[in-house]
Parts: C-alpha cells; sequence; structure tokens
C-alpha cells in the first residue's frame, strides 16, 4: 500500500526557532500534499493544500508567512514553522494524493512539536 | 460551509454488541463520505467512502440524503475495533477532506 512517512516524529524547540518538517511519499508520486493540525482531543483542522511545482493554498486563519509549505518534488513536500511560538505547539500531519482521480489521500504517522 | 458533525464523543460498547457512529454532514451539493479510523499510536487510515458500497472489517455505512447521514455501523463489535473514528467528506470533485471532530470507540471485554 502507499506509505507517507513524516520527519521528524517529534520536535521540541526554543520559541523564536524555526522548523522544518518533512513529508515523503514513498512508493508513489504525489501530486497533491496536505497538511493538518490537530490539537488535544479535536479534529484535524486543514492548514494548506500544496501542489509539487507551485505555490500551496492556504486555509482562511492560517498564515502563510508563519507557516512555509514548498512542494519540490512529487515525493517531497516540507512545512517550515518560522519563529515558533508556544501556541504553535500542535500535532502536525501531512497526507499525500496520487491525484484526484484517486481519492483517496494516504496519511503520515504526525509530528509533535513542542515549542518552550 | 459544510460541515460534519459527530455527536458523541466517546461511545462505549460491549464485545458482539452492534455499534452505530453517528455523522450527519451539511453540504448543499453532493459531497463524497468517508470514515477514516485511528488506532491506538497508528496513523489515520482510510475504512470505507461511500461510493464504494462496500465492508470493511464488518462495517458497512449508508449514505442517506434525505437525512444527510453517513452513519458508521456494525452487527457485532470486536475489541480490536476500539479506535478513534473520524467521519469526513470531499465536495465537488476537491480533494480537500473536511472532518468531523471524531468519536473513539471502546469495545469492552
Amino acid at each position: 500500500g502507499a506509505v507517507v512517512s513524516q520527519h521528524p516524529s517529534w520536535v521540541i524547540c526554543k520559541s523564536g526557532t524555526s522548523v522544518k518538517i518533512e513529508c515523503r511519499s514513498l512508493d508513489f508520486q504525489a501530486t497533491t500534499m496536505f497538511w493538518y493540525r490537530q490539537f488535544p482531543k479535536q479534529s484535524l483542522m486543514l492548514m494548506a493544500t500544496s501542489n509539487e511545482g507551485s505555490k500551496a493554498t492556504y486555509e482562511q486563519g492560517v498564515e502563510k508567512d508563519k507557516f512555509l509549505i514548498n512542494h519540490a518534488s512529487l515525493t517531497l513536500s516540507t512545512l517550515t514553522v518560522t519563529s515558533a511560538h508556544p501556541e504553535d505547539s500542535s500535532f502536525y500531519i501531512c497526507s499525500a494524493s496520487a491525484g484526484a482521480g484517486y481519492n483517496e489521500q494516504f496519511f503520515g504517522p504526525g509530528t509533535r512539536l513542542t515549542v518552550l | 460551509a459544510q460541515r460534519v458533525t459527530q455527536p458523541e464523543k466517546l461511545l462505549s460498547v460491549f464485545k458482539g454488541a452492534p455499534v452505530e457512529l453517528k455523522c450527519n454532514y451539511s453540504y448543499s451539493g453532493s459531497p463524497e463520505l468517508f470514515w477514516y479510523v485511528q488506532y491506538s499510536r497508528q496513523r489515520l487510515q482510510l475504512l470505507l467512502r461511500h461510493i464504494s458500497r462496500e465492508s470493511i472489517k464488518g462495517f458497512t455505512a449508508d449514505l442517506n440524503k434525505g437525512e444527510t447521514s453517513f452513519h458508521l455501523k456494525k452487527p457485532f463489535a470486536q475489541e480490536e475495533d476500539s479506535a478513534m473514528y473520524y467521519c469526513a467528506l470531499t465536495q465537488g470533485g476537491s480533494e480537500k477532506l473536511v472532518f468531523g471532530k471524531g468519536t473513539k470507540l471502546t469495545v469492552n471485554p
């Protein structure tokens, strides 16, 4: 089956620093990748949609300058949390889709970010 | 705006009992409905989708457009069914998923 990995699985950083999270599709080419945020005991909230080679589309209320998304290849998307603050602490999950015709997203295991 | 409602945060049943996880949606178009499951310490994975009309691990879900519901059912729950279940939809050909808040199912021995 289709596998999506995320790295790192957890990260602790100091307030004001930037953190990069990688999302890779291991055995298929992902034309579209999605980034979600999940607060404790809450649902997944879509942050942005990224298509390979083009700018990401951010959901309303998500600061694009704070959450930088790059989808440089068909197997890799990165989310960089810039100038992180404690309120950015959360569980970040990516998913990847092989295309609209497949209409199935494959999820990564998530990255736990803690900002001190 | 489209919305997915899962009214039960927690649901507890005994092994062998029937289980129904409720999901209602609000969307004016023709959405595609999904159930995703997250077992303890595992990633989110697709359980089933309404267009497939399939039964996975004994679970079924029927889309009721009149009641705008997509309830997940299983006639005889098993302990290994204990997990977090999320109902979700996509709209009008878009791949963007809108998730409900999830229901934590616990199947007791």
